[in-house]
């Protein structure tokens, strides 16, 4: 696609209950990169992916969350037993890759979680 | 590690020149990136610099000091519509960008 794709937009989770936010990443964008955003902060690095291999996961707060990109495209991000601190904004970003010059990353529209 | 700060908030009027700074500890360094954020919105690329100097984009310009782990992002002749907060990001050894905190930038009339 033209840009990077992210749903839901929004979602609101009962604590404890289980979350799956998708990303399509920009056609041929080899790295996939997932950032949790709150509010009035920067964008804090959660996981990174280079086709299917996840290659950096030391940003995840907790074993509840846990990311995989089994095709080296779509990516889900998923969220066990959600507690209310996990509410933020989650940003998808990819990039042609590292080896490229200019390792760009550019944004998709976040997912918008909300825990009850 | 990697450490990055800028201010947290700026104002400026309308048509007037703005730079906001950003200040950087790293033990790699493969780039910096500006971004800017408007509410509710995701981050969107103003520019990327690699090597020491200046980069200019229209009313937006980006400066990099590699040795003295210094940056800035210069916009000229603000418009009300550059009200948003701008992200200095760094992309260390791991090639994985870091993102400072953001500043906030209020363009008044």
């Amino acid at each position: 696609g033209a840009g990077v794709s992210q749903s839901p937009r929004y979602k609101v989770a009962k604590r404890g209950q289980d979350v799956a936010l998708r990303c399509d990443p920009i056609s041929g964008h080899v790295s996939l990169f997932w950032y949790q955003q709150a509010l009035g902060q920067g964008p804090e690095f959660l996981t990174y992916f280079q086709n299917e291999a996840q290659l950096d996961k030391s940003g995840l707060p907790s074993d509840r969350f846990f990311a995989e990109r089994p095709e080296g495209s779509v990516s889900t991000l998923k969220i066990q037993r959600t507690q209310q601190e996990d509410s933020a904004v989650y940003l998808c970003a990819s990039s042609l890759g590292w080896q490229n010059t200019g390792n760009t990353i550019y944004f998709g529209e976040g997912s918008w979680l909300t825990v009850v | 590690g990697q450490n990055i700060d800028q201010p947290t908030e700026m104002t400026a009027t309308e048509g007037a020149i703005v730079q906001i700074n950003c200040t950087y500890q790293t033990s790699g360094f493969n780039g910096l990136f500006w971004y800017q954020q408007h509410a509710g919105e995701a981050p969107t690329f103003l520019s990327y610099n690699v090597l020491d100097g200046l980069e200019e984009k229209g009313r937006f310009s980006s400066f990099l000091s590699r040795s003295k782990g210094y940056s800035y992002l210069l916009l000229k002749e603000l418009q009300m519509k550059d009200s948003a907060s701008y992200l200095c990001a760094l992309s260390g050894g791991s090639y994985i960008p870091t993102f400072g905190r953001g500043t906030s930038l209020i363009v008044h009339p």
